[in-house]
Order: C-alpha cells, then structure tokens, then sequence
C-alpha cells in the first residue's frame, strides 16, 4: 500500500520558536496533501489542503500566517508553525491522495506529537 | 455548515458483535469513509461507501444510506485489537477531496 512518513514524530519546544514537520509519500507521487490537527480524545480537524506547486487552501479559523505550508513537490509537503504557544501543542497528523486510486482515499502519516512549553 | 455524529463511546466483550453508528449533514456527498485509530497513531482506512447499501470486507461491513444520512460499521468476532477509535468522514464534494470527519467513537473490547 501506498507508505506516508513524517518527519519528526514528536518534538518539543520553548513557547515563540518555530518548528517545521514534514510530510513525504515513499512510493507514490501526492497529488495533493492535507494537514490536520488532533487534540487528545478528539477527532482529526483539517486545517489546510495543498496542492504541489500553488498556494495552500486553509480552513476557516486556521492562521495561514502562522501555520506556513509548503507542498514544493510532489512527495514533500512541510508545515510550519511559527511562534508556537503551548496552545499550539497538539498531534499533527498529514495525508495525501493520489488520482491513481479508485477512492481516492487519504493516506495517512504517523502523525508529530508537537509539545510546546 | 458540516455536521458529523457519533456516540463518543461503546464497549463490548471478545467474540460479540458491535455497530458504531454515524449521522451526517454535509454540504454535498462524494463518499463516506471509515477509519480505525490506535491512541496515539494515524488512522488506517477500513471501508468507502459511496452507493446505498452494505459493503462487507471480512469482519469489517459498512452500511450507508444516503436519503437518510446514515452510515454504520459492524464489526463481527470482536477481538482484543479491535479495542480503537472509530472514525466515520465524509467527502462532502468532488474537489480537492478533502473529508470532514466526525467526532470518532472510542470502542473498548473487554475479555
């Protein structure tokens, strides 16, 4: 099946500093990746969608100033959270899809514990 | 507005069988998913339904209706690594794709 790995799976930080998390496919091209934010014992909330090579899509009420997504090819995609606060601590979890699957269905990371204190 | 429901948690014994329910009012409908997540872990696809009626994959069945924006998982022989959070999404249009997931239902399998 088709393989998404993120890099780091857990990073803590001191409040105000920025942190990156990457997102690849290992064996497909992404057409387009999604980044999505879990609070503990709740379900997953889109934040943005990205296609390779334009400008991310942000969901209502997400900072696209403060959560800086890059999609420069098409099996990397980085989010970055810039001035993190401890409210910013949450798992973050990528996926990606491709047009070459029947359902079109997301592919799921490991997902990036982000602790910020 | 999107608005997913599930009951936020179920428990059942090893062996049973057990259905999550899932009601959705969404903007459009491309489809319905469901998820297993392990705490701590990114969600693994288990079934996709996107006509009326019962898709059956081993232990794991899904069931949609569309009329009444209504979707369940059945799952049969439970088993200890069954225990999971289970999480129905919809694809609300035929753009980017994106799913809207609901509020996930936390399932404990007890012996």
């Amino acid at each position: 099946g088709a393989v998404v790995s993120q890099h780091p799976s857990w990073v803590i930080c001191k409040s105000g500093t920025s942190v990156k998390i990457e997102c690849r496919s290992l064996d497909f091209q992404a057409t387009t990746m999604f980044w999505y934010r879990q609070f503990p014992k709740q379900s997953l909330m889109l934040m943005a969608t990205s296609n390779e090579g334009s400008k991310a899509t942000y969901e209502q009420g997400v900072e696209k100033d403060k959560f800086l997504i890059n999609h420069a090819s098409l099996t990397l995609s980085t989010l970055t959270v810039t001035s993190a606060h401890p409210e910013d601590s949450s798992f973050y979890i990528c996926s990606a899809t491709t047009s070459g699957v029947s359902y079109n269905e997301q592919f799921f990371g490991p997902g990036t514990r982000l602790t910020v204190l | 507005g999107q608005n997913i429901d599930q009951p936020t948690e179920m428990t059942a014994t090893e062996g049973a069988i057990v259905q999550i329910n899932c009601t959705y009012q969404t903007s459009g409908f491309n489809g319905l998913f469901w998820y297993q997540q392990h705490a701590g872990e990114a969600p693994t696809f288990l079934s996709y339904n996107v006509l009326d009626g019962l898709e059956e994959k081993g232990r794991f069945s899904s069931f949609l209706s569309r009329s009444k924006g209504y979707s369940y998982l059945l799952l049969k022989e439970l088993q200890m690594k069954d225990s999971a959070s289970y999480l129905c999404a919809v694809r609300p249009n035929t753009g980017f794709q994106k799913l809207v997931f609901g509020t996930g239902t936390r399932l404990l399998v007890s012996p």
